[in-house]
């Protein structure tokens, strides 16, 4: 049973296009994440979302908007898309504590390429 | 801004032998973790060391912490082909409310 689940694995659109990317999580995790992977494998934090607050990450174009239809899910949606949204994103989740975030699950990505 | 600094950038080691790799960062942190992707994967998580922690083994893995300089590294003993991988640190800031921070990474390779 998949932990975190992404789709599509692949997206390749036009430039202006509008997409979106799922994502669902069954841990039970109380908080969701996207990341964005650059191609020198850098990894930035876009958002992080639970149910009483949604972080955003200053240097995130408004073009991107997160959306949680429940607990399990924050979706990912990117309009007007530009040749720079190329790039890895991926979801993740985990639980939040006294102490702290817990271990992130990683959903596997999501591959855009914008041409 | 990026919070952590991975090095080596890139480290090739043979079959069997011990890997190190270390990470610096720049504010006071939660918790530090670090993470394994493999090429064209997703990450996997490795090992959670918290602020008041300062060394945390789980198999053939060792993860120091050391908060007064602001590093961490990771050692993987008798390392395997399998280990190939990049590897990366990040850093829990506030409470896991925002987000990780990551490092750029190790990319390790193992010659068999």
């Amino acid at each position: 049973d998949t932990a975190v689940s992404q789709t599509p694995k692949y997206l390749v659109t036009q430039m202006g296009n509008d997409k979106s990317i799922k994502c669902e999580q069954n841990l039970g995790h109380d908080t969701m994440y996207w990341y964005k992977q650059d191609s020198k494998k850098f990894l930035k934090i876009m958002f992080s979302y639970n149910n009483k607050e949604l972080i955003i990450n200053e240097t995130v174009p408004n073009r991107f908007s997160p959306k949680s239809p429940d607990k399990a899910h924050l979706n990912l949606h990117i309009n007007s898309l530009e040749l720079g949204d190329s790039a890895v994103y991926f979801c993740a989740s985990s639980r939040l504590t006294s102490g702290g975030a817990e271990t992130q699950y990683f959903g596997p990505g999501t591959r855009l390429l914008v041409l | 801004s990026q919070q952590g600094e991975e090095d080596p950038q890139a480290l090739s080691i043979q079959e069997g032998e011990n890997a190190t790799m270390n990470c610096s960062y720049k504010t006071s942190i939660n918790n530090l973790q670090w993470y394994r992707q493999n090429s064209g994967r997703g990450l996997v998580h490795l090992i959670l060391i918290r602020s008041n922690e300062r060394e945390k083994h789980s198999g053939r893995l060792r993860v120091t912490l050391d908060t007064s300089k602001k590093s961490s590294s990771l050692l993987i003993t008798a390392s395997r082909a399998a280990d190939t991988a990049s590897y990366f640190c990040a850093t829990d800031i506030r409470g896991g409310a925002d987000g990780l921070t990551f490092g750029k990474g190790t990319h390790l390779i193992i010659q068999p």
